[in-house]
C-alpha cells in the first residue's frame, strides 16, 4: 500500500499570497497518478489536478500541480478569499488508491 | 449536468447490514467507472471501493473487504454498496464518485455526490 503524507498539517497565510502544499508518497506513484482534491466543511470533495500537473474543467489556473516518483506539490499562485480549504492528494496508480490526510489553509 | 445522488445511509447496530444506492445522471453512467470514498467525522478521506465500466475491474480497501460489496445496474444508472457486519469504525459520510479511466483499472475522481452518513451505534 502507498501512503501518501502530506505537509504542512496546517498553512495559514493570507489573501494574495502563494501557497506550496506538499504530498510525498512512500514509494512511486505510478505514471504520476496523483490528483488533488479541495474540500471546504459540508461540501464534497472537488477535483482540481489529475496526472500530477492538469487542471480539471473549470479549476482556475492560479491552481498548479507539479512533480514526479514520490515527490509532488500543489501551488496556489494567488490565494482567493474561497480557497481557504482542505487539501487532499490521492494516487490512482496502484489499488488500494489512498488519501493523504490533508492540509488545511486558513487564514 | 451530471449528479450523483447517493440515499440509503442511517442508524444501525454493530453487526448490522445496510446498503447504499447512488443514483446518477448527466452523462452516460456505463462509460465511467464508479467509486465509494468515506469520511469519518472530523477525519480525512478514505478511499472504499471501485468498480470499473463493465465490472471487470473490483477493488475494496482491505478495511471493507469481506463485508462491502460494490455493484452497479448500468441500466438503472445505479451504483450500490451492500455493507455487512458493520463496525463502529464503518461510521462515516459515504461519497460516490465518478471515475475517468486514466489507464485500465486506475481512475481519477472527477464529480462527486453530496454523500450520505452511516452511523454505527448500539
Amino acid at each position: 500500500e502507498i501512503v501518501l503524507t502530506q505537509s504542512p498539517g496546517t498553512l495559514s497565510l493570507s489573501p494574495g499570497e502563494r501557497a506550496t502544499l506538499s504530498c510525498r508518497a512512500s514509494q512511486s506513484v505510478t505514471n504520476s497518478y496523483l490528483a488533488w482534491y479541495q474540500q471546504k466543511p459540508g461540501q464534497a470533495p472537488r477535483l482540481l489536478i489529475y496526472g500530477a500537473s492538469s487542471r480539471a474543467t473549470g479549476i482556475p489556473d492560479r491552481f498548479s500541480g507539479s512533480g514526479s516518483g514520490t515527490d509532488f506539490t500543489l501551488t496556489i499562485s494567488r490565494l482567493e478569499p474561497e480557497d481557504f480549504a482542505v487539501y487532499y492528494c490521492q494516487q490512482y496508480g496502484s489499488s488500494p488508491f489512498t488519501f493523504g490526510p490533508g492540509t488545511k489553509v486558513d487564514i | 449536468e451530471v449528479q450523483l445522488v447517493e440515499s440509503g445511509g442511517g442508524l444501525v447496530k454493530p453487526g448490522g447490514s445496510l446498503r447504499l444506492s447512488c443514483a446518477a445522471s448527466g452523462f452516460t453512467f456505463s462509460e465511467y467507472s464508479m467509486n465509494w470514498v468515506r469520511q469519518a467525522p472530523g477525519k480525512g478521506l478514505e478511499w472504499v471501493s471501485s468498480i470499473s465500466s463493465s465490472n471487470k475491474f473490483i477493488f475494496y480497501a482491505d478495511s471493507v473487504k469481506g463485508r462491502f460489496t460494490v455493484s452497479r445496474d448500468n441500466a438503472k444508472n445505479s451504483l450500490y454498496l451492500q455493507m455487512n457486519s458493520l463496525r463502529g469504525e464503518d461510521t462515516a459520510v459515504y461519497y460516490c464518485a465518478r471515475g475517468v479511466p486514466a489507464d485500465m483499472g486506475r481512475y481519477y475522481f472527477d464529480y462527486w455526490g453530496q454523500g450520505t452518513l452511516v452511523t454505527v451505534s448500539s
